[in-house]
């Protein structure tokens, strides 16, 4: 089945720029998609289909994908960003939702 | 935009059954589909499956086939995920979460779960 790996955890300062990756076999071919969750809430869409932002979500996220790599970056993180970043994909091969192990960001 | 509503949380022993729900506002289950998530705790999230309520059709994570069924009330706008025979293991929250019909569609809104104890 399709593996979507992440990194644990990630630490930057205010106002640094923050990177999140999501490696998976060619999946610069699929439509990928990454949620914050903030401690004690529900998981929120932050970039749609590598790197459309919903509405509300803020310019500084923005997101790319291409080969086996895809990328959130939040620039000029603020202490608000701290949470755990999931990527996910649409698995063709078992028809099923993936999600990445999830990213913890640390704002030092 | 839409809502989500899940039941409340639940504390069973092991071998009870279960029924849990998640409710759309408006036109929410209109052309979409409706996902369950796992997130055990400390835990990352994970699909459970996904019913489109247009026709109820129904597939299943292949980690989750054969252990837990999801259906959906349209006449209520309810979708449900029911275990006929929990598990401690079973212990984690559940969050319901709305797609598009494309299944290559994002989660636009998830509800605020339902944390289940089995102890």
């Amino acid at each position: 089945s399709y593996v979507l790996t992440q990194a644990p955890s990630v630490s930057v300062p205010p106002g640094k720029t923050a990177t999140f990756t999501c490696g998976g076999n060619n999946i610069g071919s699929k439509s990928v998609h990454w949620y914050q969750q903030k401690p004690g809430q529900a998981p929120a869409l932050v970039i749609s289909f590598d790197g459309d932002r919903p509405s509300g979500i803020p310019e500084r996220f923005s997101g790319s994908n291409s080969g086996n790599t895809a990328t959130l970056t939040i620039s000029g993180v603020e202490a608000g960003d701290e949470a755990d970043y999931y990527c996910q994909v649409w698995d063709s091969g078992d028809e099923h939702v993936v999600f990445g192990g999830g990213t913890k960001l640390t704002v030092l | 935009e839409g809502q989500l509503v899940q039941s409340g949380a639940e504390v069973k022993k092991p071998g009870e059954s279960l029924k849990i729900s998640c409710k759309g506002s408006g036109d929410t289950f209109s052309s979409s589909s409706i996902a369950w998530v796992r997130q055990m705790p400390g835990k990352g999230l994970e699909s459970m499956g996904v019913i489109y309520p247009d026709d109820s059709d129904t597939t299943y994570s292949p980690s989750f086939r054969g252990q837990i069924t999801i259906s959906v009330d349209n006449s209520i706008t309810t979708a449900y995920l029911h275990w006929s025979s929990l598990k401690a293991s079973d212990t984690a929250m559940y969050y319901c979460a709305r797609r598009g019909v494309d299944r290559a569609d994002p989660f636009d809104f998830w509800g605020k779960g339902t944390m289940v104890t089995v102890s």
